[in-house]
């Protein structure tokens, strides 16, 4: 059963960066999948970030494209993001999560999230 | 990109009770790609039906999937105690994959 976990600082101020982990367990990253990350502000529906492969091919949402970037560490068998310029707007809980087939699919695989409030 | 609304946003069912979930897409999902999930507070999202109406591993089969082009339904046949959660669909016909609303099945 494969297990990830997100860690990261809890609060991020307004003009600064969110730096989010993704620890993966009982899988190799470097299988094959996709590894996505993913986030749900308050009150609304889930929002696809982007996606990494171990190659370091990704994929982003046009929306937060120009402010997101995803990379891996196969060495560490964990997957990051980080995104700039954040506001209020981008506080939300943060899933990390592993795509079933390409970087376009469902997800089998969740993370429990952190909530990352931006203040 | 594909938006997807959900109805009802809320349904009050007793267990027992039949449940029936519905996912409306802007445009046809191609190829069925369409999942659901449930998600209760706290916890990962889980993943219950692929493909429209592939029920994901381990999912009782009391909960069944169907639909094609820009309708699709979850429906859950008699309600357990353990299904009251929010339910999500999320399409991956195409590009961004996106999600729906949710729909929160509680108590009633």
């Amino acid at each position: 059963q494969v297990q990830l976990q997100e860690s990261g600082p809890g609060l991020v101020k307004p003009s600064e960066t969110l730096s989010l982990t993704c620890d993966v367990s009982s899988s190799s990253i470097n299988y094959g999948y996709y590894w996505g990350w993913f986030r749900q502000p308050p009150g609304k529906a889930l929002e696809y970030i982007g996606s990494i492969h171990h190659s370091g091919s990704t994929y982003y949402s046009p929306s937060l494209q120009s402010r997101a970037r995803i990379s891996v560490d196969t060495s560490k068998n964990q997957f990051s993001l980080n995104l700039n310029s954040v506001t209020a707007a981008d506080t939300a809980v943060y899933y990390c999560a592993r795509l079933a087939a390409g970087s376009g699919s469902y997800c089998p695989y969740w993370g429990l999230g952190t909530l990352v409030t931006v203040s | 990109e594909i938006v997807l609304a959900q109805s009802p946003g809320t349904l009050s069912l007793s267990p027992g009770e039949r449940a029936t979930l519905s996912c409306r897409a802007s445009e046809s999902v191609t190829n069925r790609y369409l999942a659901w999930y449930q998600h209760k507070p706290g916890q990962a999202p889980r993943l219950l039906i692929y493909g429209a109406s592939s029920r994901a591993t381990g999912i009782p089969d009391r909960f069944s999937g169907s639909g094609s082009g820009t309708d699709f339904t979850l429906t859950i046949s008699r309600l357990e105690p353990e299904d009251f959660a929010v339910y999500y669909c999320q399409q991956y016909g195409g590009s961004p994959l996106t999600f729906g609303g949710g729909t929160k099945v509680e108590i009633k």
